[in-house]
């Protein structure tokens, strides 16, 4: 799988959007971008995936470069529940695992 | 709801012991994954399935092996436990990624060998 580069932690204030990068320059052009989030002491959780166009869901957006080679997860207001890692993950269409990276850690301070 | 229920919240067993970690999905996915996750080295993939009876090895298999004898049922085995798999195990299932949806991740067991 291609590789993904990640901040190690973030941190944001409560009600203020939150811009999570992400770089994935080896990104071939089947590779869809995933991105999940695990609050503490719980199991990972999809949050979106796209591959070329930006993407909008009730969590959250996800923001795609024109040349895909990096992609930015939109928080539009950080609460405190959503203090967690956050990953980006690159996949192949194909019926194969989820490879993840370290994440980015986000704080959220009220 | 999608539901991956792992039979047990908090494990101890000793070394030696023989252990059995379950894992049910209610939602007819085809595919079933087992992750561990350790501190400073993120989750990694133990063993996932494709199918009843068919298993795959992931990127840490030693030590491990799995069963899935039933579509919704996908129990990781330590044959003989060792201190060094204290861990949190997670358990995951999804449709087939043809159409690439999303996993759904059950809540862990934290297994700890003395």
């Amino acid at each position: 799988d291609a590789k993904t580069t990640q901040p190690n932690s973030m941190e944001s204030n409560e009600e203020e959007p939150v811009h999570l990068p992400c770089n994935h320059s080896t990104i071939s052009g089947t590779d869809y971008i995933h991105w999940y989030r695990q609050l503490p002491s719980q199991g990972p959780e999809y949050v979106i995936h796209g591959l070329t166009s930006n993407v909008n869901n009730r969590m959250a957006s996800l923001a795609i470069a024109e040349d895909r080679k990096s992609s930015t997860l939109i928080l539009h207001r950080a609460t405190l529940r959503d203090a967690a890692v956050y990953y980006c993950i690159l996949r192949k269409a194909g019926n194969t695992p989820l490879v993840f990276g370290k994440g980015t850690r986000l704080s959220v301070i009220a | 709801d999608v539901k991956v229920t792992q039979s047990s919240r908090y494990l101890v067993k000793r070394t030696g012991e023989k252990v059995f970690l379950e894992c049910v999905q209610d939602m007819d996915h085809e595919n079933m994954f087992w992750y561990r996750q350790d501190p400073g080295l993120g989750l990694r993939l133990i063993y996932f399935s494709y199918d009843v009876k068919m298993k795959e090895k992931g990127d840490i298999p030693e030590g491990y092996s799995v069963s899935r004898e039933k579509k919704e049922r996908f129990s990781l085995i330590l044959e003989s436990a060792s201190t060094n798999q204290t861990s949190m195990y997670l358990c995951a299932s999804s449709v087939r990624w043809w159409a690439n949806t999303e996993a759904f991740f059950g809540q862990g067991t934290r297994l700890t060998v003395v």
